[in-house]
């Protein structure tokens, strides 16, 4: 079963536009969450990570995510979009399972039109 | 950043001969994570230990195994190879378990031929 699901392959936004990529998990327990980001022919970075405390988390470049508990959601938001933020995002969830695996969506990659 | 090295950065192999990817960190992390990235399929992960001679499989581990002798070095082998295993592998290594950030390597790019 999918632990992790990000809707949208493909999300394209103009420069200084809205970003929204989403992330919805599906746990019976409390999970960890993470948004990390990959640059072409690069590893993978970490943008933000939400671990039980605050619901709203803030991440570096502007990029920011809400846990919602209720819908089992974890979108990453940044109010303007910038040419540099082109890239994959993925949405990770640990501690779901005994160990300290963490399970990884399909990404998203987001397209910034000038 | 975390020390993360992995070699060989490109391999083309044929299919039925046997592939060993090294993953190197030179950071003392206790978890080392090995990935695979496909198109569609996003990370998925193969093997991964939580200490010294201790590792235990993950969603895709069917063909690989894995072995860490030392807390430094985390190899990855596929005894023979198959078109199916032609992918980027990543190795990602943690200190602080469940909660903790994975700091990746910059990967290994496998063709099966």
């Amino acid at each position: 079963a999918q632990s992790v699901t990000q809707l949208g392959s493909h999300v394209s936004v103009s420069e200084g536009a809205l970003v929204l990529l989403r992330c919805n998990y599906s746990s019976s327990v409390p999970p960890y969450l993470f948004w990390y980001v990959q640059y072409p022919n690069q590893g993978l970075q970490l943008l933000l990570k939400y671990t039980s405390a605050a619901t709203l988390v803030k991440g570096i470049n502007g990029f920011e995510a809400e846990f919602k508990k209720s819908e089992t959601s974890f979108h990453l938001t940044k109010p303007s979009a910038h040419m540099s933020d082109a890239a994959e995002y993925f949405c990770a969830v640990s501690g779901i399972t005994a160990g300290n695996q963490f399970y990884f969506g399909t990404g998203t990659s987001l397209t910034v039109i000038p | 950043d975390a020390g993360i090295t992995q070699s060989p950065r490109h391999k083309v192999t044929e299919t039925g001969t046997p592939v060993t990817l090294r993953c190197h960190q030179t950071e003392n992390h206790r978890y080392m994570y090995w990935y695979r990235q496909d198109p569609g399929h996003g990370l998925r992960l193969i093997h991964y230990s939580y200490g010294v001679k201790d590792t235990d499989k993950g969603e895709v581990s069917d063909g690989y195994s894995v072995s860490r002798s030392k807390t430094e070095d985390f190899l990855l082998t596929l005894e023979s190879a198959t078109s199916s295993q032609t992918s980027v592998y990543f190795c990602a290594t943690a200190n602080s378990g469940r909660a903790g950030e994975l700091f990746f390597g910059e990967g290994s790019r496998l063709t099966v031929l």
